[in-house]
């Protein structure tokens, strides 16, 4: 079955850097587009970033542009997400997300991993 | 940026009944409209896409209605299971796609 599993969540002080990844099994990863999703402790959910099945197109939410950068390894059907300049407003459970149907970015995300949780104190 | 704005809130609603569930966008969407559920300690799952179209496995209680800016979300008869927080989120004009700030439907 269709499977993503973060990891790479963890505690770091403002400033630092941390890098998440989603590993994805089930589907053909290199055909799908894939998200970055986070929710801040009980508080809705915030887009972060997606990146094209290719990896040639990434886009950003204004939040974390120029912080964070997106990037995929289709040979290892694993996405991540580095994060840099950590601020306390970034901390949150962060999803990866597949669109729905391959080979597009207009789409829905479906399904969502479990969520890592980063946590930004110092 | 289109905003997705949710109503109401909070819906409180008995086991059995009905609820309807709001979620206007700041300007059209078109058909291009998504719903999810979350249950507290989960991640969001998917019910609805293309504004009216069940996901796999979804019950069939669970109707989604709607186009251009106006979209409901109905569950026909609440099951016990059902009382979660709802978002919808559109994904016509990105980016960002973005998320209404959700409903939660708690038990009456």
């Amino acid at each position: 079955q269709v499977q993503l599993v973060e990891s790479g969540g963890g505690v770091d002080q403002p400033g630092t850097s941390l890098r998440l990844s989603c590993a994805a099994s089930g589907f053909t990863f290199s055909s799908y587009a894939m998200h970055w999703v986070r929710q801040a402790p009980g508080k809705g959910l915030e887009w972060v970033a997606v990146i094209s099945y290719d990896g040639t197109n990434k886009y950003y939410a204004d939040s974390v542009k120029g912080r964070f950068t997106i990037s995929r390894d289709n040979s290892k059907n694993t996405l991540f997400l580095q994060m840099n300049s950590l601020r306390a407003e970034d901390m949150a459970v962060y999803y990866c997300a597949r669109v729905g149907t391959a080979r597009t970015m207009y789409n829905w995300f479906d399904p969502w991993g479990q969520g890592t949780l980063v946590t930004v104190s110092s | 940026e289109i905003v997705m704005t949710q109503s109401p809130a909070t819906l409180s609603v008995s086991p059995g009944e009905r609820a309807t569930l709001s979620c206007r966008a700041s300007q059209s969407v078109i058909s291009n409209l998504a719903w999810y559920q979350q249950k507290p300690g989960q991640a969001p799952r998917l019910l609805i896409y293309g504004a009216s179209t069940r996901a796999t496995g979804i019950p069939a209680r669970f109707s989604g209605s709607g186009s251009g800016t106006e979209f409901t979300l109905t569950i026909s008869s609440l099951q016990s299971e059902d009382f979660a927080v709802y978002y919808c989120q559109q994904y016509n004009k990105w980016p960002p796609y973005t998320f209404g700030q959700g409903t939660k439907l708690e038990i009456k």
